[in-house]
């Protein structure tokens, strides 16, 4: 179906650690977008994805499609206090549509 | 973003009411949406709009119900509230800019509360 299934659901990890959150899809994405909220705020758009095996960096967070374009990835690498927040992954419902299906998010606490 | 603004930011309501939530956006784009969040939901679709003449029931809009009266305005109405529509109300609008045309940019919610 449509859903999006977005993994783990929290995460809490020490400062300085690395940070990885998926997103499955049982269907060929034709495109995955990525999305942070903050705590009390609104999402925000991070990145979109539209190739297969695509990578892409900001910084310290990396964003990967994977080659069948069913997954995406997001990893921060070396957590700061600033990347708390909860993480949404966003697909189109159908390709060439702009109606979007956002993942359940991941919430992710770092500790100092 | 400050391009797109929602009023009330909070509001608290009874059971039977009707409530209609604002959105404006200065940032001339065609589509705008609605959702509601829930914790542990995450975002999920009311309405949708692709143009003042274009609405789209989204998933869950059963008990909602929208107005498009300008291109940069969109209203969420409540018809009768009730309890478990208590939730947080995200605005947001996509459209031709500088990047990607598929960018959501998003309001600064609306907390409604249904007693």
């Amino acid at each position: 179906g449509q859903q999006v299934m977005q993994i783990p659901q929290y995460q809490h990890v020490q400062e300085g650690e690395d940070f990885t959150t998926y997103c499955n899809s049982s269907t060929t994405l034709s495109n995955i977008q990525w999305y942070k909220q903050r705590p009390g705020g609104h999402p925000v758009f991070l990145i979109q994805l539209v190739k297969s095996g695509e990578v892409k960096k900001q910084k310290r967070l990396t964003f990967q499609f994977g080659e069948a374009k069913k997954n995406s990835s997001l990893h921060i690498t070396a957590t700061q206090t600033t990347d708390v927040g909860t993480y949404f992954c966003a697909r189109r419902t159908t390709s060439g549509t702009y109606k979007y299906i956002f993942g359940t998010g991941t919430r992710l606490k770092v500790l100092a | 973003d400050a391009d797109v603004t929602q009023t009330p930011r909070n509001r608290i309501t009874k059971t039977g009411k009707r409530i209609m939530l604002e959105c404006s956006q200065t940032k001339g784009h065609d589509r705008m949406y609605w959702y509601r969040q829930d914790p542990g939901l995450g975002l999920r679709l009311i309405y949708y709009s692709f143009d003042v003449k274009d609405i789209n029931k989204g998933e869950i809009s059963d008990g909602y119900s929208v107005s498009r009266q300008a291109q940069a305005k969109f209203s969420l109405s409540l018809e009768s509230a009730i309890p478990n529509q208590t939730a947080l109300y995200f605005c947001a609008t996509s459209g031709r800019t500088s990047g990607s045309t598929d960018t959501q940019y998003f309001g600064p919610g609306t907390r409604l509360t249904v007693l």
